[in-house]
C-alpha cells in the first residue's frame, strides 16, 4: 500500500533554533499534503495544506512566519518550525491525499523544545 | 463546516468484552469516514473507511462500524477485545472537496482490564 514517510521520529532542540519536519510520498506523487499538530491527550488540529508549486494555506490562527512549509517537489513537503519555544513542543503529523478518496499519514514527530 | 463528536473520551472494558465507541459527525453530503487508531508516542493507523454502498464497514482487527445516516452515526465495534486494543482511537470526516482534508473527533482513549 501506500506509505508515507516522517522523519525525524524525535527531535529535542534548544529554545530558539529551528526544526525541520520532512514529509515524503514514497510509492505515489501528492500535489497537496496537510499538517496536523497535536498536543498532548488531545485530537489531531490541521494546521496547514502544502501545496506543491505554491503557497502553503494556513490554517486560522497558525502562524504562517513560525511555521514554514515548502512543497518542494510532488513527493516531498517540509515543515520548519522556526525560532522555536517550549510552547511548540507537539506531536506534529503529515499526511497525503491518496487517489480521491483517502489520506495516508507519516509516523508522526514528536518535538520537544527546551 | 464538518466536525466529528467522540461522546466518550474515556472507555475502560474488561478483555473479552464487547466494545462500542461513539462517533457522530456533521457534514453537508455524503461523508466519508474513516476510524483510527494511535498507540502512544505513535503515528496513525487506518481501522477502516467507508465511503459508499454498504453501510457495514469490515476492517482490521476484528473492527467494523455501521453507517447510518438518519443518526449522523458511524460508531466503531468489536465483538471481544483483548489487551492489545488499548489505544486511543479517533474518528473522522474526509473532505473530498479539499484533497481528503480530515476533521478529527477528539479521540476516545481506551483502557483494557485484564
Amino acid at each position: 500500500g501506500a506509505v508515507v514517510s516522517q522523519h525525524p521520529s524525535r527531535v529535542i532542540c534548544k529554545s530558539g533554533t529551528s526544526v525541520k519536519i520532512e514529509c515524503r510520498s514514497l510509492d505515489f506523487q501528492a500535489t497537496t499534503m496537510f499538517w496536523y499538530r497535536q498536543f498532548p491527550k488531545q485530537s489531531l488540529m490541521l494546521m496547514a495544506t502544502s501545496n506543491e508549486g505554491s503557497k502553503a494555506t494556513y490554517e486560522q490562527g497558525v502562524e504562517k512566519d513560525k511555521f514554514l512549509i515548502n512543497h518542494a517537489s510532488l513527493t516531498l513537503s517540509t515543515l520548519t518550525v522556526t525560532s522555536a519555544h517550549p510552547e511548540d513542543s507537539s506531536f506534529y503529523i503529515c499526511s497525503a491525499p491518496y487517489r480521491s478518496t483517502e489520506a495516508f499519514f507519516g509516523q508522526g514527530t514528536r518535538l520537544t523544545v527546551v | 463546516a464538518q466536525s466529528v463528536t467522540q461522546p466518550d473520551i474515556h472507555i475502560t472494558v474488561s478483555e473479552g468484552a464487547s466494545l462500542e465507541l461513539r462517533c457522530n459527525y456533521s457534514y453537508g453530503a455524503t461523508p466519508y469516514l474513516f476510524w483510527y487508531v494511535q498507540s502512544p508516542g505513535q503515528g496513525l493507523q487506518l481501522l477502516l473507511k467507508y465511503f459508499s454502498g454498504d453501510t457495514l464497514v469490515q476492517g482490521i482487527k476484528g473492527f467494523e462500524a455501521e453507517f447510518k445516516r438518519s443518526q449522523s452515526s458511524f460508531n466503531l465495534r468489536k465483538p471481544s477485545v483483548h489487551w492489545s486494543d488499548a489505544a486511543e482511537y479517533f474518528c473522522a470526516v474526509g473532505d473530498n472537496n479539499a484533497g481528503n482534508m480530515l476533521t478529527f473527533g477528539g479521540g476516545t482513549r481506551l483502557m483494557v482490564k485484564p
